[in-house]
């Protein structure tokens, strides 16, 4: 079946420091792949996606490359801030299909100033 | 951007109440949309996937009529939650989908209920 694995938290990191959350994926075919970010007492915000493979999504400077033959989708920062301190989660939708998303168990991080 | 309203934000109410949860989408119409159920820590669980004028599709283990969905609108979803009782007490999320391929989902806020 479809499932998501991620990085388990909580991840602590000092500001400006280069950030990696590690996912991975299994699906049939070829999902659509999303980071999404919940800062606290909010709900959920699309950080980025990316459909195919080789795939880049990006946005307020976090990256993520959609890598078919490892089959993962791990979010970079270069250097990160401390309102980046949220909990994320990795998810995807299978079969290039955009209704229903499968969430990974979240990653929370702390940025320390 | 798409913005999705969900109300009430928190709430607290004796055990047997039944609460209402409602989710709008407000600059854009919404066929289907979803509520989700987070413990905490957790990630999120999805109940159910709503469509606009036909019955809720619930997932495995989730009762239906625990769980009321109603979606009398394109831009309206509600979830009652009947009787409430002190396990129910959780952080209750729903999205919706824009009309229209390739369009990703869109959070509310979530609700938070604490049944006492």
């Amino acid at each position: 079946g479809n499932s998501v694995t991620q990085m388990e938290g909580p991840v602590t990191l000092s500001e400006e420091a280069f950030l990696t959350i590690n996912c991975t994926y299994t699906a049939t075919g070829y999902p659509s792949l999303f980071w999404y970010v919940q800062y606290p007492g909010e709900g959920l915000q699309l950080l980025l996606k990316a459909t195919k493979a080789d795939d880049k999504g990006s946005n307020k400077g976090f990256e993520a490359t959609y890598r078919k033959e490892t089959t993962s989708f791990h979010l970079e920062k270069g250097s990160v801030q401390v309102s980046d301190s949220a909990v994320y989660f990795c998810a995807l939708s299978p079969m290039n299909r955009d209704d229903k998303i499968i969430f990974g168990k979240g990653t929370r991080l702390h940025i320390l100033p | 951007g798409a913005v999705v309203s969900q109300h009430p934000s928190r709430v607290i109410c004796k055990s047997g109440t039944s609460v209402k949860i409602e989710c709008r989408s407000l600059d854009f119409q919404a066929t289907t949309m979803f509520w989700y159920r987070q413990f905490p820590k957790q990630s999120l669980m999805l109940m159910a996937t709503s469509n606009e004028g036909s019955k809720a599709t619930y997932e495995q283990g989730v009762e239906k009529d625990k769980f009321l969905i109603n979606h009398a609108s394109l831009t309206l979803s509600t979830l009652t939650v009947t009787s409430a009782h002190p396990e129910d007490s959780s952080f209750y999320i729903c999205s919706a989908l824009p009309t229209g391929r390739g369009q990703p989902q869109h959070f509310g806020d979530g609700t938070r209920l604490s049944i006492l």
